[in-house]
């Protein structure tokens, strides 16, 4: 499975679109890009997940660039609830092996 | 639906003790997952199952690990004997489907091995 860089940490306004990056360079044709989230002491949450085109759910929006090589979690209005570590994956399914990685801490300020 | 049950919530042992870690997937869920999660290691994952069969153990840590699930509502994951580097909180999740990509993960279980 391809690996992904995140930045360590970012910081939103409340109310504000949060933005938050992926790189993943070394992605394979048949590998999907997933996001899930943390919130502290919890298990982690499903967001999203995208092939090659943007997707939109109730909770959350993904942008996959062209070439796959990066992408882009938006959380369009962000709360105080929605503080915590964001982990991008990309792997063929579901299922099988992969890591988690560091993710992107995002703290939403009032 | 009551979600990922994972039971205990918090086990704190001595070393050299068996330990055993429980897990009832989501109904109907034919994928299930075990996850440990460090600070040195961040979230890994040791084995999965499909329809109770065991498909990946290559993230299992070493031979004093062991998962089982004799049906499809019920699974567990052993360590014996236990060590201090196994404190960890370990996660279990479910899927429906391999076809499906949303994972469910229970709460966790905190354990300390001291």
């Amino acid at each position: 499975d391809a690996k992904t860089t995140q930045p360590p940490s970012m910081d939103c306004a409340e109310g504000r679109a949060a933005n938050l990056p992926c790189n993943h360079s070394t992605i394979s044709g048949n590998e999907y890009v997933y996001w899930y989230r943390q919130i502290h002491s919890q298990g982690p949450q499903y967001i999203i997940h995208g092939l090659k085109n943007n997707e939109t759910n109730e909770m959350a929006s993904l942008i996959i660039t062209e070439d796959r090589k990066s992408s882009t979690l938006i959380l369009p209005h962000a709360t105080l609830r929605d503080t915590a570590v964001y982990y991008c994956i990309v792997r063929v399914t579901n299922a099988g092996k992969s890591t988690f990685g560091d993710g992107t801490t995002l703290t939403v300020k009032p | 639906d009551a979600g990922v049950i994972q039971s205990p919530r918090h086990e704190v042992t001595e070393m050299g003790q068996e330990v055993t870690l429980r897990c009832k997937p989501i109904s109907g869920h034919d994928y299930l997952f075990w996850y440990r999660q460090t600070m040195m290691r961040g979230l890994e994952l040791l084995i999965y199952f499909n329809n109770n069969v065991p498909i990946d153990d290559s993230g299992m840590p070493e031979d004093r690990f062991s998962a089982k699930m004799p049906n499809a509502s019920f699974s567990t994951l052993k360590i014996q004997p236990s060590e201090p580097r196994d404190s960890a909180v370990y996660f279990c999740a479910s899927s429906l489907s391999a076809g499906r990509h949303e994972q469910y993960f229970g709460p966790g279980t905190r354990l300390t091995v001291t």
